[in-house]
């Protein structure tokens, strides 16, 4: 049940963009973004339904293909405050309730000057 | 607003030895969850829960019980600890289900060690 995040890890310049792929084997409900700094609880970025949507937050914007049980975080201008480590969670519908979150293992984005 | 508050921060434990972690959420969420973080990894969902006296399995849920008497509290008990159990646990709780734009709120963590 585990969401697939690729990359791994991904190192890049201050201002270059950068892609976080999250895929599930299972259909989705929803999946939510979250980004963590070493040492702190995750922060949350976004949620994207089921319906097919895009959502941008300032340079952060991301989609959601629930055809192709997929979720893209786009990441553009890369700034230093960027840097950390992105969680996709895919949401499942267990029972007719929708209340089961399931994180992949999470990409770790460097940024340098 | 506290929001969710975990404690202990830190705790050693002896191996067998026995904890409750504690988790306080005091915005009325109705779904709380219970994850650990092993180092470099990513967060694995233990227990959750949808409401007062609901609680259901997780991914990992071997080695741990949980309760859920109040809305805002979700405690976490560990019996007879194993060094397998090393991790840092995050408690999160949300306000509506998977339905609704509505995220997890998470706490600061419990960093255990097992010894």
């Amino acid at each position: 049940q585990q969401p697939v995040q690729s990359p791994q890890a991904v190192i890049l310049r201050e201002g270059e963009d950068a892609v976080i792929n999250c895929s599930s084997s299972k259909a989705l409900y929803s999946v939510h973004w979250y980004r963590q700094k070493h040492g702190e609880a995750p922060v949350f970025l976004m949620i994207l339904l089921k319906g097919g949507e895009q959502k941008g937050h300032e340079k952060i914007s991301a989609s959601f293909n629930e055809k192709k049980q997929q979720s893209s975080l786009y990441l553009t201008a890369s700034q230093l405050s960027y840097s950390g480590t992105y969680f996709c969670g895919t949401g499942f519908e267990t029972g007719g309730s929708a209340s089961k979150i399931i994180f992949g293992s999470g990409t770790r984005l460097s940024i340098r000057p | 607003n506290a929001g969710v508050t975990q404690t202990p921060k830190f705790r050693i434990l002896k191996i067998g030895q026995s904890m409750t972690l504690q988790c306080t959420q005091d915005m009325n969420h109705n779904y709380m969850y219970w994850y650990r973080q092993d180092p470099g990894m990513g967060l694995k969902l233990i227990y959750y829960s949808v409401g007062a006296g609901i609680t259901d399995k997780g991914e990992v849920p071997n080695g741990y019980n949980v309760s859920r008497s109040t809305t805002e509290d979700f405690p976490l008990r560990l019996e007879l600890a194993a060094p397998s159990q090393t991790s840092v646990y995050f408690c999160a709780s949300s306000y509506m289900g998977l339905s609704y734009n509505s995220p997890l709120h998470f706490g600061n963590g419990t960093r255990l060690t097992v010894t």
